[in-house]
């Protein structure tokens, strides 16, 4: 089947434990993205890549880091999570070419930070 | 920049009543439209899209139409079912579908 996954469905942490929230999707989609959605503010992007080795912010990327080392993993890195961090985070993915403006999300991880 | 903005819920109708849910938008250049559909804990799933100004996309009854002179694209729908009920998110993208703009969700409830 194909789809988007992600890694913890929910995690409660502390502020400054470092944390990484997984990403997979096995679609061989070149362009993945995170973003956090608050109440009132809807979806919000932190980063997207393009293609491996390749990554961009988007419009929130403070305190976040992200890697792409292979085409299917996105991972989501919080080296010191901090309380405005809790949130619900969505991956998403998309494929490349004619007509590959249709984003794929992942299930959400909702983070809690203590 | 660019930004979205939506109409705040929750909207709460009765079962075959119309729905209509409010978008406007902010955006430089040309850029494409979509509502997505978010059902309890699962991610967003597209539910319909145009990329230029006066298309109507459509999907499953709901229609949206592209308004370039009023920067609209709300979402419409003729009939609704209880198993409608879900957040629906207007956002916009840039022409290379890379950086996406979403508004904050309106939610919708649907009585029997």
């Amino acid at each position: 089947e194909a789809q988007v996954t992600q890694n913890p469905r929910y995690l409660i942490t502390v502020t400054g434990k470092k944390l990484t929230v997984t990403c997979s999707q096995n679609m061989n989609h070149e362009y993945m993205s995170w973003y956090r959605q608050d109440p009132g503010l809807g979806l919000r992007q932190i980063y997207y890549s393009m293609n491996v080795e390749v990554t961009d912010k988007g419009d929130v990327p403070e305190g976040y880091k992200v890697s792409r080392k292979e085409k299917r993993n996105f991972p989501l890195i919080l080296e010191s999570p901090s309380p405005n961090q809790t949130s619900l985070y969505f991956c998403a993915s998309r494929p490349s070419g004619p007509r590959n403006e249709k984003l794929f999300f992942g299930s959400g991880t909702q983070l809690s930070v203590l | 920049g660019n930004s979205v903005t939506q109409m705040e819920g929750p909207v709460t109708l009765s079962e075959e009543a119309f729905l209509t849910i409010n978008c406007t938008y902010t955006a430089t250049g040309y850029p494409s439209l979509f509502w997505y559909v978010q059902y309890p804990g699962e991610g967003l799933q597209l539910l319909l899209k145009a990329t230029k100004a006066d298309d109507k996309g459509s999907n499953k009854g709901f229609e949206a139409t592209y308004r370039k002179e009023t920067t609209s694209f709300h979402l419409e729908k003729g009939s609704v079912q209880v198993s409608d009920s879900a957040v629906y998110f207007c956002a916009l993208s840039d022409g290379n579908f890379n950086k996406f703009y979403f508004g904050s969700g309106t939610k919708l409830n649907v009585k029997p």
